[in-house]
């Protein structure tokens, strides 16, 4: 079955710090990848995604690219915010129009002043 | 444009209590997800409705859960009774076939606690 691997946190960095989140996946096709990220108090927000291999999604200075030959979707941000702290999530749905998400566990990030 | 909303926002039960908990989906959407999280299994997808019809209930832990969305802009999750085992953050989410059913939008949860 599909399953998504993240890294544990809880992450700790200082602002302006270089940040990267490790993703591994394990599905069978071409599924396509996503990260949401979850606000303190709020539900999951849909921060990027990617559909197919090579491809590289970003929004707000993160991204991540689809690495098929290594079933990888790192994310990562050159310079974190106090507002960046967040728990991260990574996806997967078996492909276009599927329902089905698989999360990861989530890395709990926090950004220090 | 208001986003999902459920209510309540926090839940404090005793065991063998019945629960039931509300989701308003965005305007438009036509699909429904019913989502839980805990730390232990993460987030878990208990149901999905399409049009207000179930499509797949393979996640729901038990016959204690019921769902239903008696119309396009409201669904409920019930419990009951309830153990102290269901305690969770339930999450409701909504998304439009147009956009791909995997971009989904989240409501801000129902933090259950069952005691």
């Amino acid at each position: 079955g599909n399953s998504v691997t993240q890294m544990e946190g809880p992450v700790t960095l200082s602002e302006e710090a270089f940040l990267t989140i490790n993703c591994t996946y394990t599905a069978t096709g071409y599924p396509s990848l996503f990260w949401y990220v979850q606000y303190p108090g709020e539900g999951l927000q849909l921060l990027l995604k990617a559909t197919k291999a090579d491809d590289k999604g970003s929004n707000k200075g993160f991204e991540a690219t689809y690495r098929k030959e290594t079933t990888s979707f790192h994310l990562e941000k050159g310079s974190v915010q106090v507002s960046d702290s967040a728990v991260y999530f990574c996806a997967l749905s078996a492909g276009a129009g599927s329902y089905q998400l698989t999360f990861g566990k989530g890395t709990k990030l926090s950004v220090i002043p | 444009d208001a986003g999902v909303i459920q209510s309540p926002r926090h839940e404090v039960t005793e065991m063998g209590q019945e629960v039931t908990l509300r989701c308003k989906p965005i305007s438009g959407h036509d699909y429904l997800f019913w989502y839980r999280q805990t730390m232990m299994r993460g987030l878990e997808l208990l149901i999905y409705f399409n049009n207000n019809v179930p499509i797949d209930d393979s996640g729901m832990p038990e016959d204690r859960f019921s769902a239903k969305m008696p119309n396009a802009s409201f669904s409920t999750l019930k419990i009951q009774p309830s153990e102290p085992r269901d305690s969770a953050v339930y999450f409701c989410a909504s998304s439009h076939h147009g956009r791909g059913l995997n971009e989904q939008y989240f409501g801000p949860g129902t933090r259950l606690t069952v005691t």
